[in-house]
């Protein structure tokens, strides 16, 4: 079945715990991205990957990092994680730049 | 700055039509999407302008104005599965995977 997974989908953890959250799709999409979804503020993209070693900055990029070493994986990375960064966060991916985003099933993280 | 407005809350009754709005302002415009996204769950796709005018799948159809910075989407003989909420993405400059996305509109279908 053609999806976009993410591992885990809760977690509860610590400041200052560092913490990576994966995206894997399985469609060969060349275009992945990386958003959270908080209330009032809507979905705002972090990271997103053209291919792969291929990164740029969203518009909320701070406190987190990404790597895109391979084309299905795209994994989220939070080095030092704050309370600030309790979110629900989403992994999407495109086949091309013009073609609809395919979300993950979303990660709910509760940082404290 | 760049900004994609919607409206917070819409009411309906079950079998009627209603349009949701979307205006955006954002530095450069590569194509309009509309998601459904239901309680707890991830965002699907509904539709796609990039070019002006109406483009319509099924009950649903969405409209885009480029000069105006609008869009619509509107939904045909509601059901109370299409309680959920809509959000507004504009896709941004030439070359880029860069997505705005409005807050979204949360919308109740009552029977």
């Amino acid at each position: 079945e053609a999806q976009v997974t993410q591992n885990p989908r809760y977690l509860i953890t610590v400041t200052g715990k560092k913490l990576t959250v994966t995206c894997s799709q399985n469609m060969n999409h060349e275009y992945m991205s990386w958003y959270r979804q908080d209330p009032g503020l809507g979905l705002r993209q972090i990271y997103y990957s053209m291919n792969v070693e291929v990164t740029d900055k969203g518009d909320v990029p701070e406190g987190y990092k990404v790597s895109r070493k391979e084309k299905r994986n795209f994994p989220l990375i939070l080095e030092s994680p704050s309370p600030n960064q309790t979110s629900l966060y989403f992994c999407a991916s495109s086949l091309e730049l013009f073609d609809t985003q395919y979300f993950g099933p979303g990660t709910r993280l509760t940082v404290l | 700055g760049q900004n994609i407005d919607q409206p917070t809350e819409m009411t309906a009754t079950e079998g009627a039509i209603v349009q949701i709005n979307c205006t955006y302002q954002t530095s450069g415009f590569n194509g309009l999407f509309w998601y459904q996204q239901h309680a707890g769950e991830a965002p699907t796709f509904l539709s796609y302008n990039v070019l002006d005018g109406l483009e319509e799948k099924g009950r649903f159809s969405s409209f885009l104005s480029r000069s105006k910075g609008y869009s619509y989407l509107l939904l045909k003989e509601l059901q109370m599965k299409d309680s959920a909420s809509y959000l507004c993405a504009v896709r941004g400059p030439s070359g880029t995977y860069k997505y705005i996305f409005g807050t979204g509109t949360r919308l109740k279908v009552l029977a």
